[in-house]
């Protein structure tokens, strides 16, 4: 089974309509990030969660909000999708900072293609 | 946000042929790590350099940090079409703590 799962893997909508990716993952981790990827920019990072209390907005947190409901969930959600929302979107996971690593390894579900007409 | 420049943008080898691609920036990062993205996937981590001018090999993958930590390289000796995919490196810079900085990649494409 995939350690970081995403749903749906691909969404259709229409501009003006609320929309919500989930996140789950097995891997134990605090951390947890959302990005965008479009052609040509990157990833680029929309909000970071380093617990259940902990949010903070990222590069392009602008028309999007999160919820940490656990540990293990964390959803992003487009209050009004616009086109310009269409992209790829990944969650990831990090233990960065605990006693199993030093480093800011990042672990990635399969993500979601968005396409807002 | 410590900008990551990767070059080449795209490359089309044939299969047996080596390759260098390349990660710069001005800045200095605690460790660079590469990842591989295939269509349909998200990235899946290859390797994280942390020391100045460390060398790290993954079967046919040489990865190499710059002495002084703003640079990076990734050699791939005798290519496979298994090897075609987006080539993604990013950096944690010094006492960020939180973010990745991810370049915007080098899409590479092995041909038989």
């Amino acid at each position: 089974d995939a350690d970081v799962t995403q749903t749906p893997r691909n969404r259709i909508t229409k501009t003006g309509k609320r929309i919500m990716l989930e996140c789950s993952q097995t891997k134990g981790h605090d951390r947890m990030y959302w990005y965008r990827q479009d052609p040509g920019l990157g990833l680029r990072l929309i909000y970071y969660s380093f617990d259940v209390k902990d949010i903070n907005k990222g590069e392009i947190s602008d028309g999007y909000s999160v919820s940490r409901q656990a540990q293990a969930k964390f959803s992003l959600s487009l209050e009004s999708a616009i086109p310009n929302q269409t992209a790829l979107y990944f969650c990831a996971t990090s233990d960065w900072g605990t006693s199993y690593s030093s480093y800011n390894e990042q672990f990635f579900g399969p993500g979601t293609r968005l396409t807002v007409l | 946000t410590q900008l990551l420049e990767q070059s080449p943008q795209f490359l089309s080898i044939q299969e047996g042929e080596n390759l260098t691609v390349y990660c710069n920036s001005s800045s200095v990062f605690s460790s660079l790590q590469w990842y591989r993205q295939e269509p349909g996937e998200g990235p899946v981590l290859l390797v994280t350099v942390v020391t100045g001018g460390e060398v790290k090999k993954l079967k046919r993958l040489t990865f190499q940090f710059g002495d002084a930590r703003k640079d990076s390289s990734l050699h791939i000796t005798a290519a496979q079409p298994g090897d075609t995919g987006l080539y993604l490196c990013a950096g944690d810079s010094e006492g960020s703590g939180y973010a990745l900085n991810f370049g915007k990649g080098t899409s590479l494409l092995v041909t038989p």
